[in-house]
């Protein structure tokens, strides 16, 4: 089956510094690949929508110069989370799918800021 | 605006039950459904997809059926085992709009199953 790579698995910064997360599809080219963010107990909660070749769609109270999404090829989108604070400590998971198909998910990245 | 709704939101039971978890939509125009399973500090697997036009997918143990005009849809875990702990998500994919299919998923049900 398809497999969808996230790296790093977890990473532990201090405040103020930036953190890049990487989300490749290893076997297919996806179009569009999926950004959430998940708290302890909470189900995913959308944050943008990336598409290849164009800029990214963030849904309503994330901000776009905090969490930097860049789709440069159809197998790589990258999560970066500018001057991170402690608030910003949470779950991160990518996703893709191939057109209507269904959804392929990362490992996920736990992201902890001092 | 689509909302999913799971439940029971935690389930704990011993080994060897049959378990029905539920999933109700409040629009039904879906392009499909699918179940997911994530374990602890981990990223989702997908378990079973079922598109709109079907009614029931089965993979192993797990049988997940829809009732798209209700609004539901039921995972099926027949004889349930310790290591079917973890946490059951679904998420809905509405048709597609502007090419785009952008799932919505269930706050999920957290299952603990006990030898």
């Amino acid at each position: 089956g398809a497999v969808v790579s996230q790296h790093p698995s977890w990473v532990i910064c201090k405040s103020g510094t930036s953190v890049k997360i990487e989300c490749r599809s290893l076997d297919f080219q996806a179009t569009t690949m999926f950004w959430y963010r998940q708290f302890p107990k909470q189900s995913l909660m959308l944050m943008a929508t990336s598409n290849e070749g164009s800029k990214a769609t963030y849904e309503q109270g994330v901000e776009k110069d905090k969490f930097l999404i860049n789709h440069a090829s159809l197998t790589l989108s990258t999560l970066t989370v500018t001057s991170a604070h402690p608030e910003d400590s949470s779950f991160y998971i990518c996703s893709a799918n191939r057109g209507s198909e269904k959804l392929f998910f990362g490992s996920g990245t736990q992201l902890s800021v001092l | 605006k689509q909302e999913v709704t799971q439940i029971p939101a935690a389930l704990s039971v011993p080994e060897g039950e049959n378990l029905v978890l539920n999933c109700s939509f409040t629009d039904s125009a879906i392009y499909n459904l699918q179940w997911f399973r994530q374990d602890p500090g981990k990223g989702l697997t997908s378990l079973l997809l079922i598109q709109s036009s079907q009614r029931e997918q089965t993979s192993g143990r797990l049988n997940a059926s829809l009732d798209k005009s209700s609004g539901r849809s039921t995972l099926y875990i027949a004889a349930s085992q310790p290591g079917d702990s973890a946490t059951y998500l679904c998420a809905v994919t509405p048709t597609a709009s502007g090419g785009s299919y952008i799932p919505t998923f269930g706050r999920g049900t957290s299952l603990i199953v006990h030898p």
